[in-house]
């Protein structure tokens, strides 16, 4: 299974970040599809997951602003975050386990988003 | 959820043992068995290194081993190698559908 995601790369302060990470290889049912971010020179943070059924989990920090959304059909998964500041500026992945917590064996590259005015 | 402590930078010289710990609470690393750790060289995506406390995936050497006592997961690496130097970051399941990372370790091959 590989992962491969894209979307826009320099956003100003309060728009939306919009990826998309897609699965080759592999079923998108059976597992758990998270997105994680790692700011500049940072440690890594999870912000949320969904299941092939579209059930969602996000982290308490950011839910908010935090929406994920499946398309089962395409073997894609997205990542919307709204109102981004200089603060969301991270290298986002999207990553894959068979169940929360049981860790993430499969990765995307990773995309830079950058947020400035 | 507060992070998970780490130490910020471990060092070993080529063929030593080095340990690094990972310190939560009783309502994350002390609760369940599900501590992960992940390596992570510059400017490459992580890799899962260690899955609910000591299982390693398939391709991972042996040389890494995970354990867990009481509120603190550690991942040990034997036969230190040059390219073991990198980042490495615990990840444990608080319950109620979230994950918390700890703050990373450099670790440095002397």
């Amino acid at each position: 299974v590989q992962l491969h995601q894209w979307g826009a790369g320099l956003l100003k302060p309060s728009e939306t970040l919009s990826l998309t990470c897609a699965v080759y290889g592999g079923t998108f049912s059976g597992y758990y599809w998270s997105w994680i971010r790692q700011p500049p020179g940072k440690g890594l943070e999870w912000i949320g997951e969904i299941d092939h059924s579209g059930i969602t989990n996000n982290n308490p920090s950011l839910k908010s602003r935090v929406t994920i959304l499946a398309d089962t059909s395409k073997k894609q998964f997205s990542l919307r975050l709204t109102s981004v500041t200089a603060a969301d500026t991270a290298v986002y992945y999207c990553a894959s386990g068979y169940d929360i917590g049981s860790g993430f064996d499969i990765w995307g590259q990773g995309t830079m988003v950058t947020v400035s005015s | 959820q507060s992070a998970l402590t780490q130490p910020a930078s471990v060092s070993g010289s080529p063929g030593q043992s080095i340990t690094i710990s990972c310190t939560g609470t009783s309502s994350d690393v002390g609760s369940y068995n599900l501590v992960s750790w992940y390596q992570q060289h510059p400017g490459k995506v992580p890799k899962l290194l260690i899955y609910e406390v000591h299982k390693r995936p398939s391709g991972v050497s042996n040389r890494f081993s995970g354990s867990k006592s009481g509120n603190t997961a550690s991942l040990t690496i034997s036969g230190l190698r040059a390219e073991d130097e990198a980042d490495y970051y615990c990840c444990s399941y608080p319950g109620t559908r979230n994950l918390v990372f700890g703050g990373g370790t450099k670790l440095t091959v002397l």
